[in-house]
């Protein structure tokens, strides 16, 4: 079993709707959580770290689940521009960073 | 606007050829990361440093790849001999650690250095 595993793309939406990524981790000793967005031919950058108590930016709400061991990315009212791979990160202890295989967003017009 | 930069952003090279990739980190941070993503692996690891020292090269073909970090300014990566299964982007990060905490910082990426071996 992989690390950090991904719900499997592509998500293919249209503009407006809400979707939402799960993301699992095997390792309870876990100590942070991020969400990185990748757009094609691009570099990751980050969208948004995850709080225990879960945490709001916009259109975008991540929720940390430490019992069952997933992490959750929502983004309501989707954009074109939202269209790129989002990318669950997990950091199990001192810099050891475990990034997810991504999962696939495309929002169709 | 300060950013990773990595150079060459391109590299093609023949099989058995030697490939030095370079990244300067964002001025200021401590922590470097060197990471390799391919259609089938997604994005691995390969090797971090802080404070120029190698904390983890776990992740890195030690037969054939090195990491290095001459000065603050400047993180290496090379492979060689290169081979066709290298061919991936190369990625390097970088970052303001905290010595004594177990959360790190923003990592700040690089555009990559897209690596086709033939």
């Amino acid at each position: 079993r992989k690390e950090v595993e991904q719900d499997p793309g592509p998500f293919n939406v249209p503009e407006g709707a809400t979707v939402a990524f799960n993301c699992t981790y095997s390792n309870s000793a876990s100590q942070s959580f991020f969400w990185y967005r990748q757009d094609c031919r691009k570099e990751p950058k980050l969208l948004m770290s995850v709080y225990s108590s879960g945490n709001e930016d916009g259109r975008f709400t991540a929720q940390l689940n430490r019992a069952s061991q997933y992490i959750s990315l929502l983004i309501r009212d989707s954009k074109l521009s939202d269209s790129a791979t989002y990318l669950c990160v997990v950091k199990t202890s001192y810099d050891k960073v475990i990034f997810g295989p991504g999962t696939s967003l495309s929002v169709i017009p | 606007d300060a950013r990773v930069t990595q150079t060459p952003r391109d590299k093609v090279t023949e099989m058995g050829q030697e490939v030095t990739m370079r990244c300067q980190p964002i001025l200021g941070h401590n922590t470097v990361f060197w990471y390799r993503q391919t259609m089938m692996q997604g994005l691995e690891l390969l090797a971090y440093f802080r404070n120029r020292a190698p904390l983890d090269d776990s992740g890195m073909p030690k037969d054939r790849f090195s990491a290095e970090m001459p000065d603050a300014t400047l993180a290496t990566l090379k492979i060689q001999p290169s081979e066709p299964r290298d061919s991936a982007v190369y990625f390097c990060a970088s970052a303001l650690g905290a010595l004594d905490s177990v959360y790190t910082d923003t990592q700040y990426f690089g555009p990559g250095t897209r690596l086709t071996v033939l």
